[in-house]
C-alpha cells in the first residue's frame, strides 16, 4: 500500500488566494482527520471523518476553513481567503476502526506570503 | 476535557545512553496508547502500541511501560543512535474518536 498520500507537497501562495489540499487515505481506512502543525501550537486537530462524514469541525479555525469527503478515497481541506497565518503544515491521516493506529501522510507545506 | 500530555519539552542524550520518554493522561478509562516519532519534515509515524491489559511491550530498541495507577506511560529507547533524534509524541485515542496529541519532546543525540 502507497500509504496515505498528500498534495502538493509543497504550496507558495500570495494572501488571499484560494488554496486546496488534497488527501487520499489508505486504501480501507473508513476514518479521516486533517490536522495543522506549527512551531508556537504543535499539532492540532482540525477535523476528522467517519465513514466520509465530518463528525468533529470544532477544531476548524474560522470559516474560511472547509473540508470535504466526497467518498471514501478523497478529501480536501480548502482555504479561501488565505491569510500569512495560514502558513503551517497540514496533515492527512487515515485510520481503520477504533482504537487503531493513525497513519500519516507526509503533509503539505503551506506558505502564505 | 480529557488530555495527553508530555512532563518533559526537550531531552537531549549521549549516543548510546538509554533515552526515556514520559506521557501523562488524564482519563482513567484509556486502555489504548500509541507512540510516534516525527523526523523532520516527516508526518508522524507509529513506533509501538500498547493496550491496557498489558504493563509492558517490547520492540526493536524501543520498549514502552504503562502505569494505571498514575495514569503514566514511558517510551524507553535502547542504546539511541543518532537516527532516533526526532520529535516524539504519544496519542491516547480511546478517550475518543478525536486523535488528540500532546506538545510531543524533542530528543536529540548527542556524538
Amino acid at each position: 500500500d502507497a500509504g496515505v498520500i498528500q498534495s502538493p507537497r509543497h504550496e507558495v501562495t500570495e494572501m488571499g488566494q484560494e488554496v486546496t489540499l488534497r488527501c487520499k487515505p489508505i486504501s480501507g481506512h473508513n476514518s479521516l482527520f486533517w490536522y495543522r502543525q506549527t512551531m508556537m501550537r504543535g499539532l492540532e486537530l482540525l477535523i476528522y471523518f467517519n465513514n466520509n462524514v465530518p463528525i468533529d469541525d470544532s477544531g476548524m479555525p474560522e470559516d474560511r476553513f472547509s473540508a470535504k469527503m466526497p467518498n471514501a478515497s478523497f478529501s480536501t481541506l480548502k482555504i479561501q481567503p488565505s491569510e500569512p497565518r495560514d502558513s503551517a503544515v497540514y496533515f492527512c491521516a487515515s485510520k481503520q476502526g477504533v482504537d487503531e493506529k493513525l497513519f500519516f501522510g507526509s503533509g503539505t507545506q503551506l506558505s502564505v506570503l | 476535557g480529557e488530555s495527553v500530555g508530555l512532563h518533559l519539552p526537550t531531552l537531549s542524550v549521549q549516543e548510546g545512553d538509554n533515552s526515556i520518554i514520559n506521557c501523562a493522561y488524564s482519563n482513567s478509562a484509556s486502555d489504548y496508547f500509541i507512540w510516534y516519532k516525527q523526523e523532520s519534515g516527516k508526518g508522524p509515524q507509529f513506533i509501538i502500541d500498547i493496550r491496557s491489559n498489558m504493563d509492558k511491550r517490547q520492540g526493536q530498541r524501543v520498549t514502552v511501560l504503562l502505569n494505571k495507577t498514575v495514569k503514566h506511560l514511558s517510551l524507553q529507547i535502547a542504546a539511541t543512535q543518532p537516527g532516533d533524534s526526532a520529535v516524539y509524541f504519544c496519542a491516547d485515542p480511546s478517550s475518543g474518536q478525536n486523535f488528540v496529541f500532546g506538545p510531543g519532546t524533542r530528543l536529540s543525540v548527542l556524538p
